[in-house]
């Protein structure tokens, strides 16, 4: 059983290029997220999706889009990449339908923008 | 706004206790979490919370005060695998999780 598997593991970027983070879970949570995890901070939600067909914005979701055309699959792209960007990702899913929500998460995706 | 307070470094002995807390201010409450993260992975749940009082399972235990907006997280018998990052987020009224910075606990032999 995979849970959840994000790719790349890591990337360096040059700034202005384009980029999709993989995310895909084999577990049929309905809910999925996107988070970026940067020193000091607390996780931060970029984008959101409740079910598939369905997305939302998080806390910073600027220059960044998802989709979600099927239940396993939750890409994040990166139209133009910024420095300001560079972050480790995690995707993680979650069964709302469960009591307490728990969260499961990827491995991460570690990506530099220079 | 909506704020999640822990400490930023523990340091502990191996095979003593530990208690990490957590404070919040948030626009609601559904619930709250503890999750584990070793350095350069992925964080793994370890606890949930939504009425006072203390919930235990095996060497771990958290607390939750919902008057007083209070958690804390204690790990008992310490060993060296418990270095390692602990978060605690909290569910507001939205359902979205707020997230601390997590707390770094050294475990020292």
């Amino acid at each position: 059983i995979a849970g959840i598997t994000q790719a790349p593991t890591s990337q360096i970027l040059a700034a202005g290029r384009r980029m999709t983070l993989r995310c895909t879970q084999d577990m049929r949570h309905n809910a999925m997220y996107w988070y970026r995890q940067d020193l000091g901070l607390g996780l931060r939600l970029i984008h959101y999706s409740n079910t598939a067909g369905t997305t939302g914005k998080g806390e910073v979701p600027d220059g960044y889009s998802v989709s979600r055309a099927n239940t396993d699959d939750f890409p994040l792209t990166l139209a133009s990449a910024v420095p300001s960007q560079t972050s480790v990702y995690f995707c993680a899913s979650s069964d709302s339908g469960r009591n307490t929500g728990e969260l499961f998460f990827g491995e991460g995706s570690r990506l530099t923008v220079l | 706004g909506q704020n999640i307070d822990q400490p930023t470094e523990m340091t502990a002995t191996e095979g003593a206790i530990v208690q990490i807390n957590c404070t919040y201010q948030t626009s609601g409450f559904n619930g709250l979490f503890w999750y584990q993260q070793h350095a350069g992975e992925a964080p793994t749940f370890l606890s949930y919370n939504v009425l006072d009082g203390l919930e235990e399972k095996g060497r771990f235990s958290s607390f939750l005060s919902r008057s007083k907006g209070y958690s804390y997280l204690l790990l008992k018998e310490l060993q060296m695998k418990d270095s390692a990052s602990y978060l605690c987020a909290v569910k507001d009224s939205n359902y979205q999780l707020i997230w601390g910075a997590g707390t770094k606990l050294i475990i020292k032999p």
